[in-house]
C-alpha cells in the first residue's frame, strides 16, 4: 500500500516552454502533498507544501509564479514549471501524506526535467 | 524551522564491516525522525522511523538507529554491511509544522 506515482518519469523541453508534472497517490487519499527538488548528488530541498483544495505554501526562495502547484483532488497534485530555463533542469520528487496518518510521507519515483 | 546535518559525505567500507552514519538535528520541539535510502536510479525508500517510545529503532534490512534526545542525534547503524547496501542515505526530521527537512545525504560505497 501507500504508493505514489509520478508522470512523466523523464521529460526534455525547450527553453521558454512549460512542463507539467503529475503526482498521484494510487491507493490512499493524500490530504497533503509535498514537492521537492533534488540536484545531482545533493539532498532534497522542499519547494512547497500543498493541501487539497487550497493554495500551496512555498518555501522561501521558490518562485510561486514559476512553479505552479495545483492540488485539485485528494489523489492528484500537479507541478507546472512555466517558461522553463536550463537552470530549472533537475530531479523533481513529490511525496504524499495519507489523511489519517500525518506523520509519514510516501515518495514518488521522481521526474527528471532537462531543459535545452 | 528544523535543520539536519549529516557528518559524513562519503563512506567507503568493505563487506562485513560495521556502519554508523551520523545525523544531528536542530529543532526545539517534538520531532519525528527518519532515515531514507536511495539506491542508484531508484526513489527514496523508508528504512526506519522514530515517533516516540523506545529510542532504539529497528528498520528493514538489518538497520537500526538510536535517538539520543540530549545530543539531538539519530545515528544509523548496521553491524555488518553488504555490497547491496551501496546507496545514498538521508536523515530527515519532521517537526510540528508537518514538513520534512532532509540532511545532505551520505553516500555509502561497500566494496565486495
Amino acid at each position: 500500500g501507500a504508493v505514489v506515482s509520478q508522470h512523466p518519469s523523464w521529460v526534455i523541453c525547450k527553453s521558454g516552454t512549460s512542463v507539467k508534472i503529475e503526482c498521484r497517490s494510487l491507493d490512499f487519499q493524500a490530504t497533503t502533498m509535498f514537492w521537492y527538488r533534488q540536484f545531482p548528488k545533493q539532498s532534497l530541498m522542499l519547494m512547497a507544501t500543498s493541501n487539497e483544495g487550497s493554495k500551496a505554501t512555498y518555501e522561501q526562495g521558490v518562485e510561486k509564479d514559476k512553479f505552479l502547484i495545483n492540488h485539485a483532488s485528494l489523489t492528484l497534485s500537479t507541478l507546472t514549471v512555466t517558461s522553463a530555463h536550463p537552470e530549472d533542469s533537475s530531479f523533481y520528487i513529490c511525496s504524499a501524506t495519507p489523511g489519517t496518518m500525518a506523520y509519514e510521507q510516501y515518495f514518488g519515483p521522481g521526474t527528471r526535467l532537462t531543459v535545452t | 524551522a528544523q535543520s539536519v546535518s549529516q557528518h559524513n559525505h562519503h563512506v567507503i567500507l568493505s563487506e562485513a564491516a560495521s556502519l554508523e552514519l551520523g545525523c544531528n538535528y536542530s529543532y526545539g520541539g517534538t520531532v519525528n525522525l527518519f532515515w531514507y535510502v536511495q539506491y542508484p536510479g531508484q526513489h527514496l525508500q523508508l528504512l526506519l522511523k522514530y515517533f516516540s517510545g523506545d529510542p532504539l529503532v529497528k528498520g528493514i534490512k538489518g538497520f537500526e538507529a538510536e535517538f539520543i534526545k540530549s545530543k539531538f542525534s539519530f545515528n544509523l547503524r548496521k553491524p555488518s554491511v553488504q555490497w547491496s547496501d551501496t546507496a545514498e542515505y538521508f536523515c530527515a526530521v519532521k517537526g510540528n509544522n508537518n514538513d520534512m527537512r532532509f540532511g545532505a545525504g551520505t553516500r555509502l560505497t561497500v566494496k565486495p
